[in-house]
């Protein structure tokens, strides 16, 4: 069964990088099937998707902050990562890191990983 | 960008209840790429439906979802103790893919 795992600090410094990977395991992240994501959700808040990436790094991005993210991947380690740099408090949330088919009509984010709660404070 | 507005914030309501959930697009969502989620406190979101109408794997079929242009509806056909959570619609047809505000379901 396809497990998501998030990592990474769980306070980053206003102006600083927030750097988080997951980790997929019960699966291949190289499969051409799927798309890789990351959604996040501020405390008492709605979801606001980041981004994705496919295996290959091909790379789609929230125009809202397009500017200030990266996401990428390593197949040999069977991981996807997400940079979001210059972060204020604004960025705090619970970052999840989640699977969307390929298939277009089935695009939907169909497995999730259990999110990574961030804080963005001095 | 598609703004998803879901309606009403807030419902009460007792277990073996019917319910319908609403979520109006701010245009026409492509090829009815609209999703539904449920979330619990502390937890993941958890896929319903997609494509508007077809059921995630393993997703009792008390839950429905029926729509097409701008208007989607989530339906529960007898609520379950278990179901009283907040509710998400998401659309992927077009990029930004984007996400209504909730609709949280609370027992009476």
């Amino acid at each position: 069964q396809l497990q998501l795992q998030e990592s990474g600090p769980g306070l980053v410094k206003p102006s600083e990088t927030l750097s988080l990977t997951c980790t997929v395991s019960g699966g291949s992240i190289s499969s051409s099937s799927y798309y890789w994501g990351w959604i996040r959700q501020p405390p008492g808040k709605g979801l606001e998707w980041i981004g994705t990436i496919y295996y290959s790094g091909s790379t789609y991005y929230n125009p809202s902050l397009k500017s200030r993210v990266t996401i990428s991947v390593d197949t040999s380690k069977n991981q996807f990562s997400l940079k979001l740099s210059s972060v204020t408090a604004a960025d705090t949330a619970v970052y999840y890191c989640a699977r969307r088919l390929v298939v277009a009509a089935r695009g939907a984010f169909d497995v999730w990983g259990q999110g990574t709660m961030v804080t963005a404070s001095s | 960008e598609i703004v998803l507005t879901q309606s009403p914030g807030t419902l009460s309501l007792s277990p073996g209840e019917r319910v319908t959930l609403s979520c109006r697009a701010s245009q026409s969502v492509s090829s009815n790429y609209l999703a539904w989620y449920q979330q619990k406190p502390g937890q993941a979101p958890r896929l319903l439906i997609y494509g508007a109408s077809s059921g995630a794997t393993g997703i009792p079929d008390r839950f429905s979802g029926s729509g097409s242009g701008a208007d989607f509806t989530l339906t529960i056909s007898r609520l379950e103790p278990e179901d009283f959570a907040v509710y998400y619609c998401q659309q992927y047809g077009s990029s930004p893919y984007t996400f209504g505000q909730g609709t949280k379901l609370e027992i009476k």
